[in-house]
Parts: structure tokens; sequence; C-alpha cells
């Protein structure tokens, strides 16, 4: 059980175009999801917090109107790259936890964004 | 907000030693304290975490310790193993409700047969 899926597990596109990934809990309702960007070599990297039904949480420095973020259901949220960058090319990964009383974030197998 | 820090970056023992990775946080509220293991190319999984009430918890040949007053925790592994090789990130925060957690900047540890 427990467990994340994320879609597309990579993509290219060309500068200025905007992407769309999808997290989905495929087995468990996910109150909260979370989106991390993740470089080479180096941690997570919160970027939001997502919470069902209401406006997600940025962190500080994430800038909203480029990254957004919807959670329209209890399985589902979606991160949108809006005009992306070069710059923006890196491997995003979300998380949900695992409803109420529990604290585990369970990972998502992340994308591989490749801005051209 | 909350910092993490975590030492060291890179740790290579030989099969059969033990490991041991600290990690230090800087919000005393801070009650949650997860590590996950991320093997190579793969996502990371929890494999222990514990929370402020407790000192100390072990699961087989992993076990966590946190000083709450020093505001430090570590990860120990005994009689490693090649497929413990992999990255570990420590984290902190609160618990419950819609709280997140801050990781630590990992460690990549390296089983040696």
């Amino acid at each position: 059980g427990a467990v994340v899926s994320q879609h597309p597990s990579w993509v290219i596109c060309k500068s200025g175009t905007s992407v769309k990934i999808e997290c989905r809990s495929l087995d468990f309702q996910a109150t909260t999801m979370f989106w991390y960007r993740q470089f080479p070599k180096q941690s997570l990297m919160l970027m939001a917090t997502s919470n069902e039904g209401s406006k997600a949480t940025y962190e500080q420095g994430v800038e909203k109107d480029k990254f957004l973020i919807n959670h329209a259901s209890l399985t589902l949220s979606t991160l949108t790259v809006t005009s992306a960058h070069p710059e923006d090319s890196s491997f995003y990964i979300c998380s949900a936890r695992g409803g109420i009383g529990t604290d585990t974030q369970y990972f998502g197998p992340g994308t591989r964004l490749t801005v051209l | 907000g909350e910092n993490v820090e975590q030492h060291p970056s890179t740790l290579s023992v030989q099969e059969g030693d033990s490991a041991v990775i600290k990690c230090t946080y800087s919000d005393s509220a801070s009650n949650y304290f997860p590590w996950y293991k991320q093997e190579l190319g793969k996502r990371p999984q929890l494999i222990i975490d514990i929370r402020s009430n407790v000192g100390e918890k072990k699961d087989q040949r992993i076990a966590v310790t946190l000083n709450k007053t020093a505001k430090h925790f570590s990860l120990h592994i005994t009689e490693t193993q090649p497929e413990d090789s992999a990255v570990y990130f420590c984290a902190a925060g609160l618990s419950g409700g819609y709280q997140k957690v801050t990781f630590g900047t990992g460690t990549k540890l390296q089983v040696i047969p």
C-alpha cells in the first residue's frame, strides 16, 4: 500500500513552453502533498505544500506564478512549470502524506525535466 | 524556519562495520524526525522515524537517537551490508496536520564488500 505515482517520468520541452506534472496517490487519500526539486547529488528542496481544496503554500524564493500547483482532489496534485527555461531543468519529485494520523511521506518516482 | 545540518556528506565503511550519521536542527519546536533512504535512481523511502517524546528507537539493524536539549539526532546502522549503500536524508519538523519537514543535505553511504 501507500503508492504514489508521478507522470511523466521524464519530459523534454522547448524554452517558453509549459509543462504539467501529475502526482497521484494510488491507494490512499492524501490531504497534503509536497513538491520538491532535487539537484544532482543534492538534497530535497521543498518548493511548496499542497493541501486539497486550498491554495498551495510556497517556500520562500519559489515563484508561485511560475510553478502553479493545483490539488484538486485527495488523490491528485499537479505542478505546472509555466514558460519553462533551461534553468528550470531539474528533477521534480512529489510526496504525499498518508492520511490523518500519519506523518510518513510517500514519494513519487520523480520527473526529469529538461528544457532546451 | 527550520534549518537541518547533516554530517558527513559521504561515508565509506567496510561491510559488517557500523555507520553513524548525525544531524542537528535549529527549531526547538520540531517534534518529528524521520530518516529516508534513497537508492540510486529510486525514490526516497522512510526507514525509521522518532518523535520527541522518546530518546531512542530501534528497528533491527537501524536505530535513531534524539537529544532534544542539544537539538541533534543520529542514525546508527549496525552490521552494514552492501545493500545499505544509498543516500540517507534526515529531516525535522512538526508532526500532524499539514506540517512539513525540512530535509538535511544527505549522506552518501558506501558499504565496501
